[in-house]
Parts: C-alpha cells; structure tokens; sequence
C-alpha cells in the first residue's frame, strides 16, 4: 500500500518566519501534488511536480520533488496570515487513484 | 465560475435516516470522485466515476453508494446513517481519469450523525 506521510501536522508560526513541510513515502510517485485548504472550502491545486529533483515556485512558496521520486518539500518565505490554512500533498497510486497525506495545518498569526 | 457545486453544505442526521448528497459539475469533465475528510487523515476515496455510465469503489466504500446520474452529476446515498459516517464530503471532478489530472473540488458537505 503506498502511504504518503506529511509532517508536521501542525503548525504555528509568526507572520515573516520561514518554514518547511515535508511529505514522504516509501514508494515511488510519478508526481506529487500539493494543495491547500481554507476552512469552509475544498482543496484547490497549487503546483505539480513531475521530474525528480524539480524545483517549482509559486511567489513566496517554494516546492521540490526528492531525486527518486519517493518525497517532496513545500517551503514558504516570510509567511503572511493569508497563508493560514490545510497544506496537502497527493500522488496517484499504482491503480491510478490520488491518494493523500494527512495534511500539515499553517497558522499564521500577526 | 460555478465549478463543483455541492448540496446540501450542511446535514445533521439520525442514526438510521437516509440522505443522498448532490454534486455537478459545469466542466464537462469526464471523471467525478467522492471523498470523505476526517482530522488527521487527509482524503480517503469512498467512490468514483471514471466516466459516464461506470462507478467503482474507492478505498471507504462500506455504507455508500453513487449515481452517475449523467455526465455532470454524480450523487453519494447514505442508506443507513450511522455516527462513523460523520464527516466533511467533498465531489471532485477531473477532465480524464487518473491521479495526474487535476482535480477540482467542491466546497463540501459537512454531514453529523447522532
């Protein structure tokens, strides 16, 4: 069965620090995807890695794909309140379905 | 934009009772999911409908059951409620099957059973 496993669950930080999410698996991945998640809304897609060791930014967050496949990093820069919210990594198992880590919770406070 | 609409956004049931949760989906994708989200482990799979006309189980199936109604809506029935079930639902819907293609989601339905 392949697991992704996210860490931390949880997350309190102070608005302009630096932080890091992990997601790992045992298993290779075609690709991961990461998502996030305000209260009271559905996941929505911010970014797809595809190759190992790729690199993708979006502004202020910074997502890597481990060299095999097996992991992948979401970094955030001088985090802002905006920013608050359910962090999700996902990747398409051996029979096509998405399966998704537990989540990683980001408060972000003023 | 309408996107993934989901209905009813909020539910409290009985055990026992019986309800069927609404989603289409304006994109005239081919591919529509049911997922259940419970603290602490993501999204779990109950149901989906690789495209019109076929569904198959996910990884939670026991007490559900889907319609694919026609290529926009995909509805998720709760034939016995029972307090396990209580759970935020989210339908998603994809242009084609498979964990590579982008899945949208709706705003979910936030279903008690006492």
């Amino acid at each position: 069965t392949q697991l992704l496993e996210q860490s931390p669950q949880f997350l309190s930080i102070q608005e302009g620090e630096n932080l890091t999410v992990y997601c790992n698996s045992s298993s290779v991945f075609s690709s991961l995807q990461w998502y996030r998640q305000e209260p009271g809304e559905g996941p929505v897609l911010l970014v797809t890695v595809v190759t190992g060791g790729e690199v993708k930014k979006l502004k202020r967050l910074t997502f890597q794909f481990g060299d095999a496949r097996k992991d992948s990093s979401l970094h955030i820069t001088a985090a802002q309140p905006g920013d608050t919210g359910l962090y999700l990594c996902a990747g398409p198992n051996q029979g096509g379905k998405l399966i998704f880590g537990q989540g990683t919770e980001l408060s972000v406070k003023p | 934009n309408a996107g993934v609409t989901q209905t009813p956004k909020f539910q409290v049931l009985k055990t026992g009772q019986s309800m069927t949760l609404q989603c289409a989906q304006d994109m005239n994708h081919n591919s529509m999911y049911w997922y259940r989200q419970d603290p602490g482990m993501g999204l779990r799979l109950i149901y989906y409908s690789a495209s019109e006309g076929t569904t198959d189980k996910g990884e939670v199936p026991n007490g559900y059951n889907v319609s694919r109604l026609n290529k926009r809506e995909f509805s998720l029935r709760l034939e016995s409620a029972a307090p396990s079930q209580t759970s935020v639902y989210f339908c998603a819907s994809s242009e084609g099957w498979g964990g590579e293609n982008i899945q949208y989601f709706g705003a979910g339905t936030r279903l008690s059973v006492l």
